[in-house]
């Protein structure tokens, strides 16, 4: 199957410092990417979705000033979490969907001090 | 918009035996149902997916079923192995942007 990377897997910053998350397609083009939240033992969240070169869509109740989400390419997007808080302590995973077939990265556990 | 519901939340089964998961879907423009694994600290995997038109679709011990007039879809895993043991989620697409996705499932297989 398609494969989907994403950098860093772990990462681990101070309250108000800001996290950038890159989400890539390694051997396909990406028509659209998503943004998922994952608390532990719950579903996927959808934050957006985002297509290359243009703003992202954002889900109800999802700040895009917090989340921001930049598609620069058919095959990298990247989510900066800005000023972290400790509530924003997730797991945070994208998806790369190539008509309708979605596949994921395996995701980046963010942790705010 | 559509709406996924998936059951049973948690599931626990001995090895050897079979698992069922459901999932019903709201849209009848729905096309297209994945299923993803979700091992512990790892993102999800698609591991089978039917479309509309088919009925029904196996791979070795995974099968899938559709039922569209019922709108539900069921994932069967046959002769349970405990690395059967994750997360799984069910998904329906109707040709927009999105996939929606079910709440999981927890499968456990005991050895």
């Amino acid at each position: 199957g398609a494969v989907v990377s994403q950098h860093p897997s772990r990462v681990i910053c101070k309250s108000g410092t800001s996290v950038k998350i890159e989400c890539r397609s390694l051997d396909f083009q990406a028509t659209t990417m998503f943004w998922y939240r994952q608390f532990p033992k719950k579903s996927l969240m959808l934050m957006a979705t985002s297509n290359e070169g243009s703003k992202a869509t954002y889900e109800q109740g999802v700040e895009k000033d917090k989340f921001l989400i930049n598609h620069a390419s058919l095959t990298l997007s990247t989510l900066t979490v800005t000023s972290a808080h400790p509530e924003d302590s997730s797991f945070y995973i994208c998806s790369a969907r190539t008509a309708e077939l979605q596949y994921f990265g395996p995701g980046t556990r963010l942790t705010v001090l | 918009g559509e709406n996924v519901e998936q059951h049973p939340s948690t599931l626990s089964v001995q090895e050897g035996d079979s698992a069922v998961i459901k999932c019903t879907y709201s849209d009848s423009a729905s096309n297209y149902f994945p299923w993803y694994k979700q091992e512990l600290g790892k993102g999800p995997q698609l591991i089978i997916d039917i479309r509309s038109n088919v009925g029904e679709k196996k791979d070795q011990r995974i099968a899938v079923t559709l039922n569209k007039t019922a709108k539900h879809f069921s994932l069967h895993i046959t002769e349970t192995q405990p690395e059967d043991s994750a997360v799984y989620f069910c998904g329906a697409h109707t040709g927009g942007f999105k996939t929606i996705f079910g709440a999981g499932t927890r499968l456990f297989v005991k050895a």
